[in-house]
């Protein structure tokens, strides 16, 4: 069965720390995503990558970085937590092709104190 | 131009009712809508899909309705349970080769009463 996860379910940092979240997929998908989710404003895509060091901006990329250093690992990166930064993060994985569906983890609930 | 709109914010229906969900788009370009369902505490899962050459699809109790000249869609779930009970994403995507960059609505959370 097609796994997806992510190595927290809660963390709480603080201002100005660097902060990494973890996803590892078993599926040997291709194409691997992070988003946010906030109330009232649905899940944006941060970044993504459909190969391993392959990285593409999604729609709200700022304060964030990613790294892909092997295939079933994509790792979100805040390089400096701020407040605002607070949210649900959820890691998404699909096979490399347009039509097959992104499979998500459970997200991790991310406090910036 | 690439939002994706969605309607209502929160749905109560009864035990057997239909519950139906609306999203309106406004790129063109837009060729694939999923629907994804996240139940609380998991991550959303892939419902069902319609491309836009097709106006419905029906997987069981779920219909997607799509009407390309006015760019809405919408959920339909018949005979509502309250297993339904969930938070629903519609979503928007234009296909690439090999990834979907899907846009999502801001979701609506379903609550099916006894």
């Amino acid at each position: 069965d097609v796994k997806v996860t992510q190595s927290s379910r809660y963390l709480v940092k603080r201002t100005g720390e660097k902060v990494f979240l973890e996803c590892v997929q078993d599926m040997d998908h291709e194409n691997m995503f992070w988003y946010r989710q906030d109330p009232g404003l649905g899940l944006r895509l941060i970044y993504f990558s459909y190969d391993v060091k392959m990285k593409e901006k999604g729609d709200i990329p700022e304060g964030y970085s990613v790294s892909r250093e092997k295939k079933e690992r994509f790792s979100l990166i805040l390089e400096s937590a701020s407040t605002n930064q607070t949210s649900m993060y959820l890691c998404a994985s699909s096979l490399w092709s347009s039509n097959q569906p992104q499979h998500f983890g459970d997200g991790t609930r991310l406090s910036i104190l | 131009q690439q939002q994706v709109k969605q309607s209502p914010q929160s749905l109560i229906v009864q035990k057997g009712g239909i519950s139906i969900i609306n999203c309106a788009y406004e790129n063109t370009a837009f060729d694939y809508f999923p629907w994804y369902q996240q139940f609380p505490g998991k991550g959303p899962a892939l419902l069902i899909a319609i491309r836009p050459d097709v106006s419905e699809k029906k997987e069981g109790r779920f219909t997607i309705s799509f009407n390309k000249s006015a760019k809405q869609f919408s959920l339909h779930i018949m005979d509502s349970q309250p297993g339904d009970s969930a938070t629903y994403f519609c979503a928007a995507s234009i296909l690439n080769t090999g990834f979907q960059k899907l846009v999502f609505g801001t979701g609506t959370r379903l609550l099916v009463s006894p």
